[in-house]
């Protein structure tokens, strides 16, 4: 089983550039989510949707868009890349209102800015 | 944003010894979870506890949500090196986002 899938591992960006994170599951969620997460912040809720077609922000969205056309995909773009976008970038998804709370995570894109 | 705060933020002990991390808040959650994350990796799930004063075990790992469901422990008996981890505790809010604490780095030398 893939789970969740998350590409790219790495990458380095420059100031200014645009770039999308891809997300990918497998096992038909509902709910799928994006966090950043720095040093000593824990995990911090970027957006979310609750189904294809349907997105919200969460804690921290500026500069960061979403869309869900499929239930499987959930890419995140960023749409002009600053130093403080500097983290590594976890998606999860989870069963939602099927009956499950559990959050299955991926391995992370761990994102530069310079 | 329905804050949690989790203690100590760093924890460095040897194995044989016994440790307990703690997850407060001031609001209440249907459900609180725990995760553990391992360098490199995603969160993975540990628990969920959803009653208030409910107890669960796993193995060593000792899990327990408040009466009141605001917070949560979790203890280690004789910890071994392989519960290294940052412990991470979650609460599920009516929706299904979660908000997580900043987590508890723990460090078990042999």
């Amino acid at each position: 089983n893939a789970g969740v899938t998350q590409t790219p591992k790495f990458q380095v960006l420059k100031t200014g550039q645009s770039m999308t994170l891809q997300c990918a599951q497998d096992m038909n969620h509902e709910y799928m989510s994006w966090y950043r997460q720095d040093p000593g912040m824990g995990l911090r809720l970027i957006h979310y949707s609750v189904g294809a077609g349907i997105t919200d922000q969460g804690e921290v969205p500026n500069g960061y868009n979403v869309s869900r056309s499929t239930t499987e995909d959930f890419p995140l773009r960023l749409l002009s890349a600053a130093p403080s976008q500097t983290s590594v970038y976890f998606c999860a998804s989870s069963q939602g209102r099927k009956g499950g709370t559990e959050a299955f995570f991926g391995q992370g894109t761990r994102l530069t800015v310079v | 944003t329905q804050l949690l705060e989790q203690s100590p933020q760093f924890l460095s002990i040897q194995e044989g010894e016994n440790l307990t991390v703690y997850c407060n808040s001031s609001s209440v959650f249907s459900s609180l979870q725990w995760y553990r994350q391992e360098p490199g990796e995603g969160p993975v799930l540990l628990v969920t506890v959803v009653t208030g004063g409910e107890v669960k075990k796993l193995k060593r790992l000792t899990f327990q949500f408040g009466d009141a469901r605001k917070d949560s422990s979790l203890h280690i008996t004789a910890a071994q090196p392989g519960d290294t981890g940052l412990y991470l505790c979650a609460g599920v809010d009516s929706g299904y986002a979660l908000n997580f604490g900043k987590g508890t780095s723990l460090l078990v030398t042999p």
